[in-house]
Formats: structure tokens, sequence, C-alpha cells
């Protein structure tokens, strides 16, 4: 069983449109969730971080908390075709010192001009 | 600059020769690990090291090595390396609070025929 589960797409959407993307995680222990963006062959690029429920809004970007859900969503406000890219989603746990950050797949996001 | 520095960016090798990717990092992180990424598995955890001398499994640790003997260097090494092993590979370090996110090196291309 995943623990932390993404949709690996391809979500399609035209430019100037808004781009949802969805995680959710098994681990309810988990305390900081991070989004990452990476580009074919490319190492990942953090553009979001957060750690408690509700929204946090940066530029075109807005990142989702529900912890009762379990759920993890980021927005991208006026998608362009710059932002076509895998958007990976992490989420970590930590316990005496010991941490651990897990995964999704990644959602591959594709911008239409 | 802060980063994160792996060596070489692209490897190719032959089944059993013993290989080490090197990995060094100048932000004073406690916590680094490796991943290695396959097209369809995502980012999938090796080893990882909360500290000097302290080091442990990831989710796929077979045919793999780690050392940590200075905080600033954590080299991957593949002792008897073989193709299953060709792969996408990723260094990174964090602090060890809860809000620290993963910074990632640029990642070495490993191909093993």
């Amino acid at each position: 069983q995943k623990e932390v589960e993404q949709n690996s797409g391809p979500l399609s959407v035209p430019e100037g449109a808004i781009a949802s993307l969805n995680c959710t995680y098994s681990d309810r222990g988990s305390q900081s969730f991070f989004w990452y963006r990476q580009y074919s062959g490319k190492s990942p690029e953090l553009i979001m971080s957060i750690y408690s429920n509700g929204d946090k809004e940066d530029g075109r970007f807005t990142a989702q908390l529900n912890k009762a859900s379990q759920y993890v969503s980021l927005l991208i406000r006026d998608s362009q075709p710059s932002d076509s890219a895998t958007y990976l989603c992490a989420v970590k746990a930590q316990s005496g010192g010991y941490q651990k950050v897990t995964f999704g797949i990644g959602t591959k996001l594709q911008v239409i001009p | 600059e802060a980063q994160v520095t792996q060596n070489p960016r692209y490897l190719i090798t032959v089944t059993g020769k013993k290989l080490t990717v090197t990995c060094s990092q100048n932000m004073n992180h406690e916590y680094m690990s490796w991943y290695r990424q396959d097209p369809g598995l995502g980012l999938r955890q090796i080893y990882y090291s909360m500290n000097v001398e302290v080091t442990d499994k990831g989710d796929v640790p077979e045919g793999y090595k780690v050392s940590r003997k200075e905080k600033r260097n954590f080299p991957l090494i593949l002792e008897s390396p073989s193709p299953n092993q060709t792969s996408l590979y990723f260094c990174a370090s964090s602090g060890t609070m809860g809000y620290s996110p993963l910074h990632f090196g640029n990642g070495t291309r490993l191909t093993v025929t």
C-alpha cells in the first residue's frame, strides 16, 4: 500500500487556467508537507511547504492542507507553459529524532498554449 | 551558495565494477539521504543518515552501501553493480526541524551494462 498517493496524470490545462493537483497520505502522524516541481531529467525543486490546516499562498501557487482528511493539494493560477513539469507531493513524519520523507509518484502537468 | 553537490552527473559502467557516487552539502545539515528515481516508480529512498556515523536503510537498500564519516559527505557505494541498478540517483539533505525541506543535488544518471 502506497503511503503517499498522487494521480500520475497527465493533467492537461489550457494556458491561463487553474491547475489543481491532489495528494493523499496514510500516516496520520505526518507533520510537514511539501510540493516539489521536477522538470524531466532535473532535480526536484521546492515550490511550497505547509504545516497547518488551511491555505497557504505564494504568488500563483496555493497549497491546501486538511489533516482530518489526510489531503494536500496545490493550485496553480494563471498556468503558464513553463509550469509544465511533474509535481511531487512529499510528506514528512518525525518521531524521537527519526524522520522520514515519503514522496508520491508525481503528477505530470501539461499546460497547453 | 547553499548547495548539494553530486558527482559524477553521468556514469556508464559494467556489471560488477565497484563504483562510488559522491555527495557533499555545505549547509551544515544533519540529515542526508539517497534516492533513486525510476519511471512509474517515483522517488524511492535507498539509505539515510540522521548524523555522523548514524545511517539506516530506506525502502530499497539492497545492493548499496553508504557511510557518514563527516557531516558534509554522504557517499553512495555500489560494490557490485547490476543492470537493475540503472537509474537516476539523487542525494538530498535537510535540517532536522519539521519545517526543513529537502535540498537536492543535481542527480547522477547511472547506466550499468
